[in-house]
C-alpha cells in the first residue's frame, strides 16, 4: 500500500524560480488536500479538491497554484518562488469520514523546501 | 469559519505522571475530531479520532482522547508519559458537513525523566 506519495522529498529554489510539487494517492480517495508548516507551527490549508476537475482555496492560497485532472494526481505549483515559501509542505487525500474504519485522513512524508 | 485552539504551547511533564494536552474547537454542526503526533523531522501520525458514540476515545501508544460537547472540548491524555511522548502534538477538526480539516497551533510536549 503506497498510500500518499509526495516528490520530491527536499528542494532547494532560487528566489523566482518555478517548481511543482507532486502529490499522487493510490486509494481512490476524492479528497485531496495541500498544507504548509512553518518551523514550530501548525499546519495551514493552501489549496483541496473534493475530486476530479474541483479544487478550491485554503487559507493561504496566494502564490501556489493547484489542478486535478485525474482523481490520484494533485500537484501544486510555485510560479515564483519566494522565501516566505520556505516550509514543509504536507499532502493529504481522505474518503468519507463517518465511513471509514480507518484514519479517515492519509498524510503524505512531506516536501522540505527552500527558497534562497 | 471552524476553528481549533491549543492553549499552551508547551507541556513538561515528568515520566511516568499523567499527562494532558489541551483543545477546544468551533465548528458548525456535528464535529468530527482528531488528534496526530508530529516526530522532529516527520510526517503526522494519527492518534485517534472521535466521530460519534462513546465521548471516551482510546488511541494508539496508550492515548486517549475525552470528547465533551457542553465544552467544546477535546483534551489527549495519557495516564503515565514516557520520554518516548516528548514530540509535537496537533488537534484538527472538522465539520461533519465540510470538506476541510483545520488543525490548531500544535502543543510542544517534553517529557523529562
Amino acid at each position: 500500500n503506497a498510500g500518499v506519495t509526495q516528490t520530491p522529498k527536499f528542494r532547494i529554489l532560487k528566489i523566482g524560480q518555478s517548481m511543482t510539487l507532486q502529490c499522487a494517492q493510490d486509494m481512490n480517495h476524492n479528497y485531496m488536500y495541500w498544507y504548509r508548516q512553518d518551523p514550530g507551527m501548525g499546519l495551514k490549508l493552501i489549496y483541496y479538491s473534493v475530486g476530479a476537475g474541483i479544487t478550491d482555496k485554503g487559507e493561504v492560497p496566494n502564490g501556489y497554484n493547484v489542478s486535478r485532472s485525474t482523481t490520484e494526481d494533485f500537484p501544486l505549483r510555485l510560479e515564483l518562488a519566494a522565501p516566505s515559501q520556505t516550509s514543509v509542505y504536507f499532502c493529504a487525500s481522505r474518503t468519507t469520514i463517518s465511513g471509514t474504519g480507518g484514519e479517515g485522513y492519509t498524510f503524505g512524508s512531506g516536501t522540505r523546501l527552500t527558497v534562497v | 469559519a471552524q476553528s481549533v485552539a491549543q492553549p499552551e504551547d508547551q507541556v513538561n511533564v515528568a515520566e511516568g505522571n499523567p499527562l494532558t494536552v489541551k483543545c477546544t474547537y468551533s465548528v458548525s454542526g456535528n464535529p468530527y475530531l482528531f488528534w496526530y503526533v508530529q516526530y522532529p523531522n516527520r510526517g503526522l501520525q494519527f492518534l485517534l479520532k472521535y466521530i460519534t458514540g462513546d465521548n471516551l476515545v482510546k488511541g494508539s501508544y496508550g492515548f486517549e482522547a475525552e470528547f465533551n460537547k457542553s465544552q467544546t472540548s477535546f483534551h489527549l491524555k495519557k495516564p503515565s508519559a514516557l520520554v518516548s511522548d516528548s514530540a509535537l502534538y496537533f488537534c484538527a477538526v472538522i465539520g461533519a458537513a465540510g470538506n476541510k480539516l483545520t488543525f490548531g497551533g500544535g502543543t510542544r510536549v517534553l517529557v523529562k525523566p
